[in-house]
């Protein structure tokens, strides 16, 4: 089975400019995590749906940030406008949590690297 | 509040010794689990070790251990026999559940970890 998917790898855009990022998680799983990654904060929980309706957006940083899970098997992270603070790992993340007395690991995609100019 | 505390930001270990990466954790909830991954310096998270918080034994997965003390709130990785290309972040994360019933991740700032020969 194909692991989470992101697109794109990495995207360089200038500031102002509205960036979009994608994720398709393994299927049948019923969580999608979204999360940041930068040196002077580490991981950072931005929202995550379950059972693709938003469950806890308290991460996102502000109103230039939005997410959206249309079905089970895509979800965006839009920034618009974007600012260089934005720069960073965006990593996309699914799981199956439904049974607490398995581990319902997180399974990572592999990153998109953002740098806002 | 900090849920998941490591408070090592880097340590260095001799190759083929033993090193212990320390985690403490902080929830109300009874039931959570308790995860490492592991970040080279490639970017993506791998999965290594997981505790359920009603697990009587420590988990252990060839040569990572995970030393669970539940009355100190410590889940600290242990690798025996340190490897070369163990170089890399550590990352402890505890999955909780939520006021509204759902479940989340969430992760400590890392550990780097060294591995000389």
């Amino acid at each position: 089975d194909a692991g989470v998917i992101q697109s794109p790898r990495h995207e360089v855009t200038e500031m102002g400019q509205e960036v979009t990022l994608r994720c398709k998680p393994i299927s049948g799983h019923d969580y999608l995590f979204w999360y940041r990654q930068t040196m002077m904060r580490g991981l950072e929980l931005l929202i995550y749906f379950n059972n693709n309706v938003p469950i806890d957006d308290s991460g996102m940083p502000e109103d230039r940030f939005s997410a959206k899970m249309p079905n089970a098997s895509f979800s965006t992270l839009k920034i618009q406008p974007s600012e260089p603070r934005d720069s960073a790992v965006y990593f996309c993340a699914s799981s199956f949590f439904r049974d607490r007395v398995r581990s319902g690991e997180l399974f990572f995609g592999e990153g998109s690297r953002l740098t806002v100019l | 509040a900090q849920k998941i505390t490591q408070t090592q930001p880097g340590m260095f270990v001799q190759e083929k010794e033993a090193v212990t990466l320390d985690c403490t954790y902080d929830t109300s909830d009874p039931s959570y689990g308790l995860f490492w991954y592991k970040q080279p310096s490639s970017g993506e998270m791998i999965f290594l070790i997981y505790q359920g918080s009603y697990d009587q034994q420590n988990a252990t997965e060839g040569r990572y251990s995970l030393n669970f003390q539940k009355a100190r709130k410590s889940a600290n990785l242990v690798i025996s026999a340190s490897q070369l290309g163990d170089s890399a972040m550590y990352f402890c994360a505890m999955r909780e559940r939520t006021q509204g019933g759902s479940e989340k991740l969430v992760f400590g700032k890392g550990t780097k970890l060294t591995v000389n020969p």
